[in-house]
């Protein structure tokens, strides 16, 4: 089944804007993970959260995870017609056997 | 960092046929991973690919239907058999980083269609 669950499914924003994406899990974890997904391409990771960090920055991605509510969101600043697809947070539950466990993800798209 | 090659990128195949995919990594890791994503889905891991071991299948899959083969470091190949149009989904192989700790490296994945 489906560690976490993702809102909102899909988001329509204007460039420029920011996108935030919020992502809900069950159990303990190692960390978390935000992957991209282009029009049913391979995946690309984006950012690693680990449990003991509340907060990471890479460029115009901030990640942000609460682990005592077990969740964790995305934000894209500034965003471009470029950040259209689907995004996708993976948790690395505790004792999970080094596997990743996938969220539902969200559509984003991102209109001139 | 790691490449990797999956073949073919996409097959329509015939109900009751079998499908072979190949992934290859440009690198030698000890644990391969195949996910499945069915159309508008999120990802869902079929199974874990050891190196010189058995796969381990996630509930729901299992090797007769799945078979895995896994003869070295670099390659691995999971076969979708018996085919139903159930089974038309993108199938992605990936290997994590870091010795199994860090992220997800996929490729481009298979996306099948079964008529």
């Amino acid at each position: 089944s489906q560690q976490g669950e993702e809102d909102p499914q899909a988001l329509s924003i204007q460039e420029g804007e920011n996108a935030t994406m919020n992502c809900s899990y069950k159990t303990s974890i190692n960390n978390l993970q935000w992957y991209r997904q282009n029009s049913g391409r391979g995946l690309v990771h984006l950012i690693l959260i680990r449990s003991n960090e509340r907060e990471k920055h890479s460029g115009r991605l901030r990640v942000t995870l609460d682990t005592s509510k077990k969740s964790s969101s995305l934000l894209i600043t500034a965003s471009r017609a470029a950040d259209t697809a689907s995004y996708f947070c993976a948790t690395d539950p505790t004792g999970g056997g080094n596997k990743l466990t996938f969220g539902t993800g969200t559509q984003l798209k991102v209109e001139l | 960092s790691a490449v990797i090659s999956q073949k073919p990128s996409r097959d329509i195949c015939q109900r009751g046929t079998s499908l072979t995919i190949q992934c290859q990594v440009d690198s030698q890791v000890t644990m391969m991973f195949w996910y499945r994503q069915q159309p508008g889905q999120s990802l869902t891991l079929i199974a874990t690919a050891n190196q010189g071991s058995e796969a381990t299948y996630e509930s729901g899959f299992v090797i007769d239907k799945f078979p895995i083969s896994r003869p070295n470091l670099t390659f691995s190949t999971l076969t979708v058999s018996n085919m139903s149009p159930e089974d038309s989904s993108i199938y992605l192989c990936s290997v994590r980083s870091g010795g199994n700790t860090g992220e997800l490296f996929f490729g481009e994945g298979s996306r099948l269609t079964v008529l």
